[in-house]
């Protein structure tokens, strides 16, 4: 079992529908980050975060960290947000990020 | 401000050839990671780098594997006999200096990737 669990895989979606997108962890964490990562591009960082909730534009971000869960959320989505999200935690101890598998997203018109 | 850049960009290799891979880290970032991302997979941790000194190289696969930051700044990933498996994408990343302690944590930030086939 992955200590990151990224939920679902893969996810297709049309023009404006509300995505989610579940990351599920097994080890105790100081931050987690949502990464977007467009093909043949590099990882951009979307959100770093060790509690609650956070909101950049139509992304928004969320942590349970007694659950070990957060989602990442897309409002209104558009053909563009299409990429690879990948969830990955800093463990409590050590400097390395641990990442998830990567889900990925398609948006159609 | 330039970002994190990595070259090459891609690099094609004959197995058992030698490769360098390079990482230019953003300016005064002290903290400096790497990563290998196979096709289909999530990135995996490599080696991290606290100044000139690998803070820990426990993700390194084997001895073929070794990086040096000899500068504090600049890294190279060298990877010698190369094998097919070693076909991925190789990420780096850094992040400004650690404040507070072992158990802070400041955001990484990544470089485009040097996409690596072994034949």
């Amino acid at each position: 079992k992955n200590e990151v669990e990224q939920s679902p895989q893969n996810l297709t979606a049309q023009e404006g529908e509300f995505i989610t997108i579940n990351c599920s962890y097994s080890v105790g964490i100081s931050a987690l980050h949502w990464l977007q990562q467009h093909p043949g591009g590099g990882i951009v960082s979307l959100f770093m975060l060790s509690s609650g909730k956070k909101k950049h534009g139509r992304l928004i971000a969320t942590i349970n960290i007694q659950e070990k869960h957060s989602s990442l959320h897309i409002t209104a989505s558009h053909p563009r947000d299409s990429a690879v999200y990948i969830c990955a935690v800093k463990e409590t101890s050590g400097s390395r990020l641990t990442f998830g598998e990567g889900t990925q997203l398609t948006v159609n018109p | 401000g330039a970002g994190v850049s990595q070259t090459p960009s891609n690099k094609v290799t004959e197995k058992g050839k030698y490769v360098e891979l390079r990482c230019d880290p953003i300016s005064g970032h002290t903290a400096l990671y790497w990563y290998r991302q196979s096709l289909g997979q999530g990135p995996e941790f490599l080696i991290y780098f606290q100044g000139t000194g690998a803070a820990d190289d426990s993700g390194l696969p084997n001895d073929r594997f070794f990086a040096v930051r000899p500068e504090g700044s600049v890294s190279t990933l060298k990877i010698q006999r190369t094998e097919r498996g070693d076909s991925a994408v190789y990420l780096c990343a850094s992040s400004p200096v650690l404040a507070g302690g072992p158990s802070s944590y400041n955001e990484q930030f990544f470089g485009p990737g040097t996409r690596l086939t072994v034949l």
